[in-house]
Order: structure tokens, then sequence, then C-alpha cells
């Protein structure tokens, strides 16, 4: 069974903080995510990794850093944390391959207030 | 761009009765789809896929989907619900790339006792 875990579920930061998230995998997934999910926005996308060292940005890039020096860590950093970015944030890993392979694993969440 | 969109935000229903999520995407070329569901308190977990083949796609807890490509949709039907079905509803979909899904907003069904 595919575990993908969060370091916490909530989390309180002051504005300003830096902040780390951290995601592990154990499926040996090429692939890992981090995603926000806000209300009525669905998920939108923050940076991916294909690969140990190698990301690529997604949607919503800004006030965000990854890191991913093990294949099965992800790391997602908020430089100087906002308000703006309170939110629940998501962790997810698949496959990499063909697009057959593209069904994606959630962590729980990590819900994270900025104050 | 790709982009999926989700009609409903919020539905509520009684028990038995029957279910259709809407989602329409817009992208000309093959795709992927999904239907990811997260219970309350819950991490998202896959409803159900369609990659090829037969475009009624049936999924865990008696859930199913069709693909009519001609309309870009693939709502998600269930003919009698019950109270644990009680979740948000996100319709996802690959077109182009290996790592991206793009997501619909979701929707949130609550049912009734």
């Amino acid at each position: 069974d595919v575990k993908v875990t969060q370091s916490s579920r909530y989390l309180v930061k002051r504005t300003g903080e830096k902040v780390f998230l951290e995601c592990v995998q154990d499926m040996d997934h090429e692939n890992m995510f981090w995603y926000r999910q806000d209300p009525g926005l669905g998920l939108r996308l923050i940076y991916f990794s294909y690969d140990v060292k190698m990301k690529e940005k997604g949607d919503i890039p800004e006030g965000y850093s990854v890191s991913r020096e093990k294949k099965e860590r992800f790391s997602l950093i908020l430089e100087s944390a906002s308000t703006n970015q309170t939110s629940m944030y998501l962790c997810a890993s698949s496959l990499r391959g063909d697009l057959l392979n593209t069904e994606a694993f959630f962590g729980q969440g990590t819900r994270l207030t900025v104050v | 761009a790709q982009s999926v969109s989700q009609h409903n935000h919020h539905v509520i229903l009684s028990e038995a009765a029957s279910l259709e999520l809407g989602c329409n995407y817009s992208y000309g070329g093959t795709v992927n789809l999904f239907w990811y569901v997260q219970y309350p308190g819950q991490h998202l977990q896959l409803l159900l896929k369609y990659f090829s083949g037969d475009p009624l796609v049936k999924g865990i807890k008696g859930f199913e989907a069709e693909f009519i490509k001609s309309k870009f949709s693939f709502n998600l039907r269930k003919p009698s619900v019950q109270w644990s079905d009680t979740a948000e509803y996100f319709c996802a979909v690959n077109g182009d790339s290996n790592y991206q899904l793009i997501w619909g907003a979701g929707t949130k069904l609550i049912i009734k006792p």
C-alpha cells in the first residue's frame, strides 16, 4: 500500500518566518508534487519534481521553493511566510513513465495558518 | 491551456437519491481522466480512472463515470447514494503531460440521513 506521509497535520507560523513542510513516500516513486488546496479553487500545483535534485515550477510557485535531495523526500519551503499562504498543503507522488502511470497518491495534508 | 470545470460546488441529497456530478474539460487530444474523493479528515484517494477502451468506467463503492468525447465530459454517477458518500469530489485530467494533472475546483457532496 502506497504511503505518503506529511510531517505535520497542523502548523501555525508567524508572518516572515521560514517554514518547512516535509513529505516522504515509501513506494520508490519518481514524481513528487506539492499542491495547495483552497475552497472553490481545487488543487493548484506549486512545484513538482521528477527526479532527485530536479524540480519544475507549477502554476503558483511564487513565494515557495522546494528541495529534493533524496528520492523519497520532497520538501516545500516558504521563504518568508505571509498570511495569503494560509492554506491546506498536499503532497503527492506518482510513478514516472508513460501516461498510464499518472495516478497520484496523496498525503493527509498540512493545514498551515500564518498569523 | 487545459482546464477542468465542475459545474456544482455544493450538492445536497437525501440517502437513496441518484447522483450525477458534472465534469467538463478543455483539451482536444487524447486524455486520461480521473475522479478523486476526499472523505472528511482523510487524504485524497482515487475513485476511478479512464485511460482508453470502454467509455463507461466503474470505480469503488458503486461509482461509475462515462467519458463522452464529443461533449468533453466525464460525469460521475451513482444510482443510490449513502450517508457515507459525504465527501468532496474532484475531477482531474491529464492531456499532454507525463506529470501534471489539471484539477477541477471540486464538488462538496452532503448526504442527509
